[in-house]
């Protein structure tokens, strides 16, 4: 297993654009997925595959992975956009799913 | 509609056990790996067991290997964890997810399938305190 960093917060101004990084040694070595959760509900699913996007998840999120690292980019951030935000890889060596440390996204 | 509803959390005391339950709805969900997923109060989320579309593949994280049991029944659409030997730590929120797979080809004839959680269900809280 490995473990993956997200920085613990970010905050971007209304409109402006916020990128979440998520940094593990073995991330070149498989895909990466985004998750969204606020407060009280279930994650929700925002990227995977790296750069796919979910019906009904807004253009503005994106997602990029190059060597050991994978962004997040919230472009035109809005405030509902306020939440955490985990990235996740699957690790083929064990068959598990490892989640990253979580950043909290301010909107302000 | 795609759906999942876990039922089952509860108030229990080190060392007991529980069972929780996760009915899906709106899939096939004989053709989908399915995973439970914790979040401890204030914490991020920790994958906790898989199990393949077939049962053929069951994984679990380190922290609960030898104590908690994960099955499916694919003739009720339900997915299963039994916990066993519970400790204060396992005192969390317990999701149902989804996990759709893609296939990532190395070279022409040798690939590997990838995982994400497309679905989640709104979780069921299970505490653990004498």
């Amino acid at each position: 297993s490995y473990e993956l960093t997200q920085p613990p917060s970010v905050s971007v101004s209304p409109g402006q654009t916020a990128s979440v990084t998520c940094s593990g040694d073995r991330l070149g070595d498989t895909y990466v997925s985004w998750y969204q959760q606020k407060p009280g509900q279930s994650p929700v699913l925002v990227t995977y595959q790296d750069v796919k996007r979910p019906s009904g998840i807004p253009e503005r999120f994106s997602g990029f992975s190059s060597g050991n690292t994978a962004t997040l980019t919230i472009s035109g951030a809005q405030a509902m956009d306020e939440a955490d935000y985990l990235c996740q890889a699957w690790d083929r060596s064990t068959g598990g799913f490892v989640f990253g440390t979580g950043t909290t996204v301010t909107v302000l | 509609e795609v759906q999942l509803v876990e039922s089952g959390g509860g108030l229990v005391k080190p060392g007991e056990s529980l069972r929780i339950s996760c009915a899906a709805s709106g899939f096939n969900f004989t053709t989908y790996t399915m995973t439970w997923v914790r979040q401890a109060p204030g914490k991020g989320l920790e994958w906790v067991s898989s199990i393949s579309s077939t049962t053929r593949s069951i994984f679990y994280a380190d922290s609960v290997k030898g104590r908690f049991t994960i099955s499916r029944d694919s003739t009720k659409s339900s997915l299963f964890l039994q916990m066993n030997s519970l400790r204060a730590d396992d005192t969390a929120i317990y999701y149902c997810a989804r996990a759709p797979r893609h296939i990532v080809f190395v070279t022409a004839d040798d690939f590997y399938y990838n995982y994400y959680m497309d679905v989640w269900g709104k979780g069921t809280t299970v505490t653990v305190s004498s």
